[in-house]
């Protein structure tokens, strides 16, 4: 069956320390995979997008790598802060001759100690 | 501002009686979808509408209905609500990409909390 897992629910770190999410998936073929940051009560708000031919994508202190055959994606965010502090998910893209629609992971909720 | 906008935020009903809730996009996107959101299953996908009177299935289809008569507007419209409905649904909307067949980053509302009695 198809299935996207993130590696763990909750991941408390501390302050200043390297934070790695991980988002592992099954039985699909995603185009690319997203990687969303949803605070309490609010709206998924993207964060990056990494296409199957690409190996890794940055953006200021964060950084995702895609690895197609082993169904993974991690993502880091360098010198984390209590601000960082929120629900991570990844989403995949997963179309087929019909359309096109997108599957989310459960999401890691991070906390940042200070 | 861009913005993606859901009416109303909050709404409690009752078993059986039809309701609608809006959503409304002002970046000229082509692809919106509706999302529900429940603790321990994460976001799932009901519908999406690729474009104008274009829409699908997406995993939890069962119990809803959408229809897409304007590039801005997406309504899900739940005909005979039922306490398994109780949820809370994001509506989203993404442009194609320039020179792309497939949507790129999605840009979701604030959410509409829905509980049924």
């Amino acid at each position: 069956s198809q299935k996207i897992e993130q590696n763990s629910e909750a991941l408390n770190i501390q302050e200043g320390k390297t934070a790695t999410l991980t988002c592992n998936y099954t039985n699909y073929s995603p185009a690319y995979l997203q990687w969303y940051r949803q605070d309490p009560g609010r709206g998924p708000v993207f964060l990056l997008l990494i296409r199957e031919n690409e190996k890794e994508k940055r953006k200021e202190r964060l950084k995702v790598t895609f690895d197609t055959t082993l169904k993974q994606s991690l993502f880091h965010i360098t010198a984390s802060q209590p601000a960082d502090s929120a629900t991570y998910l990844c989403a995949l893209d997963v179309r087929d001759n019909y359309g096109q629609n997108f599957v989310f992971g459960p999401g890691t909720r991070l906390s940042v100690l200070p | 501002e861009a913005q993606v906008t859901q009416n109303p935020r909050y709404l409690i009903t009752v078993t059986g009686k039809k309701l609608t809730v809006t959503c409304s996009q002002n970046m000229n996107h082509e692809y919106m979808s509706w999302y529900r959101q429940d603790p321990g299953l994460g976001l799932r996908q009901i519908y999406y509408s690729m474009n104008v009177e274009v829409t699908d299935k997406g995993d939890v289809p069962e119990g809803y209905k959408v229809s897409r008569k304007e590039k801005r507007n997406f309504p899900l419209i739940l005909e005979s609500p039922s306490p398994n409905q109780t949820s809370l649904y994001f509506c989203a909307s993404s442009p194609w990409t320039s020179g792309g067949a497939f949507t790129d980053t999605q840009y979701f509302g604030p959410g509409t909390r829905l509980t049924v009695l």
